[in-house]
């Protein structure tokens, strides 16, 4: 079975612009969440969609958004980026919400110039 | 709201010797506690969950829900433990929705 895919793996945007990431699920999964993990702060919780719906989000500026699509793949966009959003978003899958095993994906690494 | 706490940043031990990595929480309904570990170059991964109570290459966590702990231990660490290892919190948000934190971590190093 095929692991949590996400694109791209790295990438380098200016300040101001925006980006969009992607994540493929396990199949299967139908719950999908994203972090952002900085040596900072560690793991932030971005927000968590399952089928379609955002279920949860955590403490970030409406500049972050996502969604997903009928087939559970996601989105996350950034809009508007600041030096700050330099780091490590990781993807998560798992079959549904609720303390059922995550899965995490290796990572989009952004950097902001 | 909840929280994780891991208090060591920084954890080293040499191999053969017992570790212990903490971790703390607040939350004030039941909780379910996980450990990942993220190994150099490889994605983040499960290493255990306190309802499976199982052991997981040596490493256990055991849930002290009166002192709400789930340090997670090895009586004889390896080299190859060497790792950041986080603890999680699964808990209700609200509904039937659940929100998993996650402490800052605690990067071990095992010296030979």
């Amino acid at each position: 079975k095929a692991g949590v895919t996400q694109t791209p793996r790295y990438l380098i945007k200016t300040r101001g612009q925006q980006v969009t990431l992607s994540c493929s699920p396990i199949s299967g999964h139908r719950s999908v969440s994203w972090y952002q993990q900085t040596p900072g702060q560690g793991l932030q919780f971005l927000f968590e969609y399952f089928s379609e719906t955002q279920r949860n989000k955590g403490n970030f500026p409406g500049r972050f958004s996502g969604r997903q699509f009928s087939n559970s793949r996601s989105e996350m966009n950034v809009s508007t980026l600041e030096l700050g959003d330099s780091a490590l978003y990781l993807c998560a899958s798992s079959f549904s919400t609720g303390g059922n095993t995550i899965y995490f994906g290796e990572g989009s690494w952004l950097t902001v110039v | 709201a909840q929280r994780v706490t891991q208090p060591e940043k920084l954890l080293s031990v040499f191999k053969g010797a017992p570790v212990e990595l903490k971790c703390n929480y607040s939350y004030s309904g039941s909780p379910e506690l996980f450990w990942y570990v993220q190994y150099s170059r490889q994605r983040l991964q499960l290493l255990l969950r306190h309802i499976s109570r199982e052991s997981i290459k040596g490493f256990t966590a055991d849930l002290n829900k009166g002192e709400t702990s789930f340090h997670l231990k090895k009586p004889f660490a390896q080299e190859e433990d060497s790792a950041m290892y986080y603890c999680a919190l699964s808990a209700n948000s609200g509904g039937s929705n659940y929100k998993l934190t996650f402490g800052k971590g605690t990067l071990l190093t095992v010296n030979p």
